[in-house]
């Protein structure tokens, strides 16, 4: 199994400003993957990262709202920028395990909130 | 889009009872896995159960999975109450490239 970690675990920030979240997995793997929980709500995938090319975005999400980068095989950053309210949420970042087809695991979360 | 829709949102028993919660989703899958979550903290994975795959069982859980009815249910025997917790199932389709989550039971055990 991975083992991931997430910095920061939890962030009050204030509305207009960006937030840069840090995932790093104790091995190296290739599909990096950001998830979103909004309160009360189930997970949605935000975007796909993998080690040397542009993150692939889900419908509803744009780069320009939440950049990746992914420089190597073992850690990602997700910035949310010009945060409102409603981007308040926990952000999650997953793994792969072996294969595409493989056990897919979770950091611990960071837990954010926009005032 | 969820694909996703489980069953039932909210269950409440009490320590020693068993829980069963259910799973329903779309299209053809290549695996479906379980998640719990506790207090809105990260996901922690039970089981994975692949598509020619009929039930699992790993300790007190046990996964069923029937894919002519695009269903799994999630049995947790003598529950305890620190398997209070949501429970989530996520199908990956057979492209492998995304996991898409059901919309979750919050499981509540009393002691």
């Amino acid at each position: 199994s991975a083992v991931i970690s997430q910095k920061p675990s939890r962030d009050i920030c204030q509305r207009g400003t960006s937030l840069t979240i840090q995932c790093q997995v104790d091995s190296q793997v290739t599909m990096m993957f950001w998830y979103r929980q909004q309160p009360g709500q189930s997970l949605t995938l935000i975007a796909t990262a993998n080690q040397g090319s542009e993150a692939t975005y889900e419908s509803g999400f744009v780069i320009d709202k939440f950049p990746i980068s992914r420089p190597n095989l073992t850690f990602s950053t997700l910035t949310v920028s010009n945060m409102s309210p409603e981007d308040s949420s926990i952000y999650l970042c997953s793994v792969k395990g072996q294969g595409a087809f493989g056990t897919q695991y979770f950091g611990p979360g960071t837990r954010l909130l926009v005032l | 889009s969820q694909q996703g829709e489980e069953d039932p949102q909210a269950l409440s028993i009490q320590e020693g009872e068993n829980a069963t919660m259910n799973c329903s989703y779309k299209t053809s899958i290549n695996n479906l896995q379980w998640y719990r979550q506790n207090s809105g903290r990260g996901l922690v994975h039970l089981i994975l159960i692949r598509s020619n795959e009929r039930e699992k069982h790993s300790g007190r859980l046990r996964v069923t999975l029937d894919t002519s009815k695009k269903s799994s249910s999630l049995l947790i025997t003598a529950s305890r109450a620190a398997d209070t917790a949501s429970y989530f199932c996520a199908v990956l389709g057979y492209s492998g490239s995304r996991l898409t989550f059901g919309e979750g039971t919050q499981l509540t055990v009393n002691p």
